[in-house]
């Protein structure tokens, strides 16, 4: 079975470029989520997505940044305009209905310049 | 709300020797902890978790964890450090039921020296 994957592994943007980020949870898992990592910062929380709607966004930083999991399947993060406090790991993992674990992707390094 | 606060960002060990990786959370509600492991270029791994049964629990390759609700920990051990243990772990809580988010302690890089 194959495991969570993210695309890109990496991306270097500039400041206020637009840079949309992946994820494709393991096949028939209902929930979705975003993490993100800071450098030198502890993984925090952006948003969870069961099925195709969003049923916790609190993490969310700003309007700049857009998740959509149109049909419940694959998701995507955009962040327009970026900035350079957007530099980061983003984390997507799945995790199947009624199940405890989360199971985690290898994570998509970007970096804003 | 919750939080989790591991202690010491980076520990080193000699090969052989006991791995303690020191967890401690705060939560509101019974909690359901987890650790997970970042080898080099890779996403995380569950290690082990609790979920309200046994107290003590063993995880992969030769890690367990202890809850203990008076300490409010969940500390990750192992007997004997191998090389191929070098990563960085990471413990983290959820609020009781499943489902809900993770929320990370700030990750403890292991160094093993031969």
């Amino acid at each position: 079975e194959a495991g969570v994957t993210q695309f890109p592994s990496h991306s270097v943007i500039e400041k206020g470029q637009t840079v949309t980020l992946r994820c494709d949870p393991i096949s028939g898992h209902d929930n979705l989520y975003w993490y993100r990592r800071v450098m030198g910062k502890e993984i925090k929380f952006l948003l969870h997505f069961v099925k195709e709607s969003k049923q916790d966004e609190s993490g969310m930083p700003n309007n700049r940044f857009l998740a959509e999991r149109t049909g419940g399947t694959y998701s995507t993060l955009k962040v327009q305009p970026a900035e350079l406090e957007d530099s980061g790991v983003y984390f997507c993992a799945s995790r199947p209905r009624g199940g405890e674990t989360q199971y985690f992707g290898p994570g998509t390094r970007l970096l804003v310049l | 709300a919750q939080s989790v606060t591991q202690l010491g960002s980076h520990v080193s060990v000699s090969e052989g020797a006991l791995v303690l990786l020191r967890c401690n959370y705060s939560s509101s509600v019974p909690p359901y902890l987890f650790w997970y492991v970042q080898y080099p270029n890779q996403g995380l791994q569950l290690l082990l978790k609790y979920t309200s049964a046994a107290t003590l629990v063993k995880g992969i390759n030769g890690f367990e964890a202890e809850f203990k609700k008076s300490e409010t920990s969940f500390h990750l051990t192992k007997p004997s450090a191998h090389m191929s243990d070098a990563a960085e772990y990471f413990c983290a809580v959820t609020r009781g039921a499943a489902g809900n988010k993770l929320t990370f302690g700030g990750g403890t890089r292991v160094l093993v020296k031969p």
